[in-house]
């Protein structure tokens, strides 16, 4: 248990679908982040959220489109996916200093049919 | 975005140190070097951290080049448990903390 917690742990969905997956914590943190990890390939950093601002989108499609209420909950909204964004998605939260460590929820693993 | 550079995989005997290394060579003056462990279906744990100086904690140790463009994770014992990818990174200091990007990483097989 990290203190981080994802919903759903596994999703399908069809390309037609919406459908949201959820980030929490309530470890005191201000950073939370998105990643997306395709089979035997490195995470690919997605969004960073600081203070519920977002600080960071790295040219991802506009078919996903993270939501950030408040700093202890992160959403990744997704609509008509395509079968390639079959993937691990991983959220992260941390202070927002570089001399402090990152948790990582367990992710969602999403198939997209 | 300062990259790092890790052999793809590396194998070790169980109960024997491994030394996992890390090249950084564009390394900035504010960056952390970060060390994070994946295990199979699961989400990257945060091992260790440093700037300039070695550091130890229960889980690993962490020797940082005098010029800052390599470093080292160093597992004292292996365990089978410790089988999993190996995540060096470069995080930025102050104002650029979410440059958090991760790279190719080193897959460490244990044998027993």
């Amino acid at each position: 248990e990290t203190g981080v917690t994802q919903t759903p742990r596994h999703l399908v969905m069809g390309m037609t679908n919406k459908k949201s997956l959820k980030c929490e914590q309530h470890l005191g943190h201000n950073a939370m982040y998105w990643y997306k990890q395709s089979a035997k390939k490195p995470l690919e950093l997605m969004f960073v959220y600081n203070f519920k601002e977002q600080t960071e989108n790295n040219s991802v499609p506009s078919r996903f489109s993270p939501e950030c209420p408040n700093s202890s909950h992160l959403f990744l909204h997704l609509h008509t996916l395509q079968p390639e964004d079959s993937a691990l998605y991983l959220c992260a939260s941390s202070q927002n200093e570089g001399n402090t460590e990152a948790f990582f929820g367990q992710g969602t693993r999403l198939t997209v049919v | 975005d300062a990259k790092t550079t890790q052999p793809n995989s590396m194998e070790s005997n169980e109960e024997e140190p491994v030394h996992l290394p890390c090249n950084h060579s564009t390394i900035s003056g504010t960056d952390y070097i970060h060390w994070y462990r994946q295990l199979p279906s699961q989400g990257p744990e945060y091992v260790i951290h440093g700037l300039t100086s070695n550091v130890n904690n229960r889980m690993a140790s962490l020797a940082i080049a005098e010029d800052r463009k390599s470093s080292t994770l160093i597992l004292h014992r292996a365990t089978l448990r410790d089988a999993a990818v190996y995540y060096c990174i470069l995080r930025g200091g102050w104002g650029n903390f979410n440059k958090f990007y991760f790279g190719s990483g080193t897959k460490l097989n244990v044998k027993p």
